[in-house]
């Protein structure tokens, strides 16, 4: 595998379920990111790791929770969601400060 | 706080037209990284061009050009002979950095484009 891949690609979800998102990145670096998109929104930063190390939470609901066991590996763990919380989430890793982002497809996430 | 402005929604044009899509983007930062990417009905969101604040040479890359004015804050992007493959929605962004390391990426909006035989 190259690049930035993410699993799944789709999940559909009730509001009383826990599931985890994972990425990977197979590109050897150091920061790895997570973000939502929703529909006529911008694309909203909501964690961001450096070596595993959380550096930014971007006041994201509890609801969310990240994990970053290594700097390839990134998990999105989520529980009672909303159905507003239905997006596209994607992840995307970068070598570091200032550099680009390199995505990964991203996985479709509906809420009922 | 940063802040990218993509004033064109949707750009519909026909097939080997040439197209500017523009970006304005704010910062109080002296140094700073601008990006294009481009997120093709599959979703995945591609990496085009990254500028660096200090350098404002005009880039061409194929039938891509970038033009970057600071005087402005602008960072346009022109599509030459356009084809019906160009088709998606073309973000711009702006870099800030975080302390501890990586870095923030603030988006625009996005403009869809559509190029039509």
């Amino acid at each position: 595998e190259t690049g930035v891949t993410q699993t799944p690609r789709h999940l559909v979800m009730g509001m009383t379920n826990k599931k985890s998102l994972k990425c990977e990145q197979h590109l050897g670096h150091n920061a790895m990111y997570w973000y939502k998109q929703s529909a006529k929104k911008p694309l909203e930063l909501m964690f961001v790791y450096n070596f595993k190390e959380q550096t930014e939470n971007n006041s994201v609901p509890s609801r969310f929770s990240p994990e970053c066991p290594n700097s390839s590996h990134l998990f999105l763990h989520l529980h009672t969601l909303q159905p507003e919380d239905s997006a596209l989430y994607l992840c995307a890793s970068s070598e570091g400060t200032d550099y680009e982002q390199y995505f990964g497809p991203g996985t479709r996430l509906t809420v009922t | 706080a940063q802040k990218v402005t993509q004033a064109q929604t949707e750009i519909s044009v026909v097939e080997k037209e040439d197209v500017t899509l523009d970006c304005v983007y704010e910062t109080r930062d002296t140094t700073y990284y601008l990006f294009w990417y481009k997120q093709p009905p599959s979703g995945e969101l591609v990496f085009l061009i990254r500028r660096n604040s200090f350098d404002e040479q005009n880039e061409i890359s194929g039938r891509y050009s970038w033009n970057f004015q600071k005087s402005t804050s602008s960072f346009n992007f022109t599509i030459t002979a356009s084809q019906v493959v160009d088709s998606a929605v073309y973000f711009c962004a702006l870099s800030e950095a975080i302390t501890g390391g990586g870095n923030k990426l603030t988006f625009g909006t996005g403009t869809q484009l559509k190029v039509e035989l």
